[in-house]
């Protein structure tokens, strides 16, 4: 069975700076891997996912995830962050089975963004 | 862009009712899906559907859960008997069922059991 580890439960960043928030995953083949971002109260915004070929994916929002099959990651960065990124943010893993896709969700990490 | 859609937004309901979730998924979407997230906790699937049938449910899943696809658009989670541990944000969910594809997620129905 897949699943999704999200190490960080909390993190803080300054406005402008940098952000990386890790994710790693088990899965016995190749998978579907997800970015989710969740802002209070709202539903599921897809913020990337990879499935095949290259493995550096690029999103909305400025962001993007690099897939590293040999340390089973796949960690969401961006460059600088905006207030607005402040969201839980939720990395999931697909499993296919024929055509329908199961996904499996990590614990999801808070971002919390101070000016 | 089309989007998948859910009604109610929220849903207060007395412990013991029936409930009745609706989804429209992506018109030409095959596959449907159902998600649970407790308030704090990460989102858990429920079940999968393709083709009138249940393709997979989970744990959570048991006699009190069923779904319906009961016309060509909707996309039902009826709650039998509610339990106050069934208050959770519920997801629906789907697919095309292509490889690659994604799983777009409604908005979700907030479902408060008292």
């Amino acid at each position: 069975a897949q699943s999704v580890t999200q190490p960080d439960i909390h993190i803080t960043v300054s406005e402008g700076a940098s952000l990386e928030l890790r994710c790693n995953y088990s899965y016995g083949a190749t998978p579907y891997l997800f970015w989710y971002v969740q802002s209070p109260g709202q539903g599921l915004q897809l913020l990337l996912k990879y499935f095949s070929g290259d493995t550096l994916v690029q999103g909305i929002k400025g962001f993007e995830a690099e897939f590293k099959r040999s340390q089973s990651s796949f960690n969401l960065r961006k460059p600088s962050v905006h207030w607005s990124d402040a969201a839980e943010y939720f990395c999931a893993v697909g499993a296919r089975s024929g055509g329908y896709q199961k996904v499996t969700f990590g614990t999801g990490t808070k971002l919390q963004v101070i000016p | 862009e089309p989007e998948v859609t859910q009604t109610p937004s929220h849903q207060v309901t007395q412990m013991g009712q029936e409930v009745i979730l609706r989804c429209v998924p992506i018109s030409n979407h095959l596959y449907f899906y159902w998600y649970r997230q407790i308030l704090g906790q990460k989102v858990e699937f429920l079940v999968s559907f393709y083709n009138n049938e249940i393709s997979e449910k989970s744990e959570i899943f048991d006699d009190q859960f069923s779904v319906e696809r009961p016309d060509g658009s909707n996309f039902t989670l009826k709650i039998r008997s509610t339990k106050l541990e069934d208050s959770a944000m519920y997801f629906c969910a789907s697919t095309m069922g292509l490889r690659g594809d994604t799983q777009y997620f409604g908005p979700g129905t907030r479902l408060t059991v008292l």
